[in-house]
């Protein structure tokens, strides 16, 4: 049975540039939902895709977007990056929006 | 403002000691308190939800306890397998189990 798998696992990008991340949820889960969380912290709550729509939004900018698409896989884009954009990012998916979420291994960003 | 705040921030404890993990959250409409275990530069492990005060789930060593401000996590006889970060989060609203507000987390180090 897979778990949530995500590419690439680690990326280094010049500030200013556009980066995509990529998620596939557990065997026979529909939501995903992102986070950000920054080295010693805890993650913070970027974004959930239920049904392809963003459904809820944390308290992150435009420059952060996503996508879903038919097979529940998804996407988190970021424009125009800050150094304070690095970061791992991390996806997790559940059986509807409103119950348990089980994450992946992350995306390591890193932005210089 | 709904919070959660995670102490100590860090644990250092030799094999077989026992201890605890706090997690105080001021929250209205709680739907779920949720416990995670973080190792280093992988993605959180879901351990436990608790839904009301009085309840208690365990799971090998660990055991996770639920009041109306706090929850513990109880590590018995901890091994240095069990050095890890723990994370605890609440989910509120529709989106419960998937918008999670995470506290700091509390690094444990097991040393044998």
């Amino acid at each position: 049975d897979a778990g949530v798998t995500q590419s690439p696992t680690h990326l280094i990008k010049t500030r200013g540039q556009q980066v995509t991340l990529r998620c596939s949820p557990k065997s026979g889960h529909d939501t995903v939902s992102w986070y950000q969380q920054a080295l010693g912290q805890g993650p913070q709550f970027i974004f959930q895709y239920y049904e392809e729509e963003e459904r809820q939004r944390g308290n992150f900018p435009d420059r952060f977007s996503g996508h879903q698409f038919p097979n529940y896989s998804s996407e988190l884009n970021v424009n125009a990056l800050l150094l304070g954009d690095s970061a791992l990012y991390l996806c997790a998916s559940s059986l509807g929006p409103g119950n348990t979420i089980y994450f992946g291994e992350g995306s390591w960003l890193t932005v210089v | 403002e709904d919070q959660v705040t995670q102490s100590p921030e860090a644990l250092r404890l030799q094999e077989g000691e026992s201890s605890s993990l706090n997690c105080s959250y001021t929250v209205s409409g709680l739907r779920g308190l949720f416990w995670y275990r973080q190792d280093p530069g992988k993605g959180p492990e879901f351990l436990f939800t608790l839904y009301s005060a009085g309840e208690e789930k365990e799971k090998e060593r660990l055991k996770a306890t639920l009041t109306k401000k706090e929850s513990f996590l109880h590590i018995t006889a901890p091994k240095p397998e069990d050095s890890a970060t723990y994370l605890c989060a609440f989910g509120k609203g529709k989106a419960a189990g998937n918008k999670l507000t995470f506290g700091g987390g509390t690094r444990v180090l097991v040393k044998p």
